[in-house]
């Protein structure tokens, strides 16, 4: 069965530094998703992207994140300068019927800023 | 802004039991979705519910759909000790491409 993928599974950086999360999306799929949950918490939208450019993002979604789509299969969130309240888990989804459909999770990416 | 809200935090049944879960909020949703995530690994989807009022199952899983849409509740029936996780609920208004999650329910099974 087809399946969302994240590397790294663990990213540990310094505050400062740069990240750069990586996601395949489930392959017929056209729109991508970043959610995060800190640690116990609920899990909270981040942005979502369609057709090469973003559809919507959250008050979360600053000028240090970026997304991007190299290539045919990869979808990327960069943290520019992490700060220490970036650490949490990062889930990339992906849907094929758009914004109302179904969301299917990666297994996550979990950062910790050190 | 929207808000899912999911209680009690914790349940806690013994194995064999029937559970229910519900989900409700002030804004209308579009769609409703079922989570279950389980330590150090992403939601997995159970349940996609997409009309007012509809009833759908998963094996031992049953969802509805609120007429109001402003509610869901899950079902499970005969729990069995991998049923142990935190369940979600996550709707979309259909204006927007986001999910809004709730907070979760952490399920625990006693054998």
């Amino acid at each position: 069965e087809p399946e969302v993928t994240q590397t790294p599974s663990h990213q540990v950086t310094q505050m400062g530094q740069e990240v750069i999360l990586r996601c395949v999306p489930i392959s017929n799929h056209l729109y991508f998703y970043w959610y995060r949950q800190i640690l116990g918490q609920k899990v909270e939208f981040l942005v979502s992207f369609y057709n090469n450019e973003i559809s919507e993002k959250s008050e979360i979604f600053d000028d240090q994140f970026s997304v991007e789509r190299p290539d045919g299969s990869n979808f990327t969130l960069k943290i520019r300068s992490t700060k220490l309240e970036d650490s949490a888990m990062y889930f990339c989804a992906s849907s094929e019927q758009g914004p109302s459909g179904e969301q299917y999770f990666g297994p996550g990416t979990r950062l910790t800023v050190t | 802004g929207q808000q899912l809200n999911q209680s009690p935090q914790s349940m806690f049944i013994q194995e064999g039991e029937d559970v229910s879960m519900n989900c409700t909020s002030s804004s209308i949703f579009n769609t409703w979705l079922w989570y279950k995530q389980d330590p150090g690994e992403g939601p997995v989807l159970l349940i996609a519910l997409y009309k007012a009022g509809e009833l759908t199952s998963n094996g031992r899983l049953t969802a509805q759909f609120g007429i109001t849409r402003k509610d869901s509740f899950l079902n499970i029936s005969a729990s069995i000790p991998s049923d142990v996780g935190i369940y979600f609920c996550a709707g979309n208004t259909g204006a927007n491409s986001k999910l809004t999650f709730g907070k979760g329910i952490t399920l625990s099974v006693r054998p």
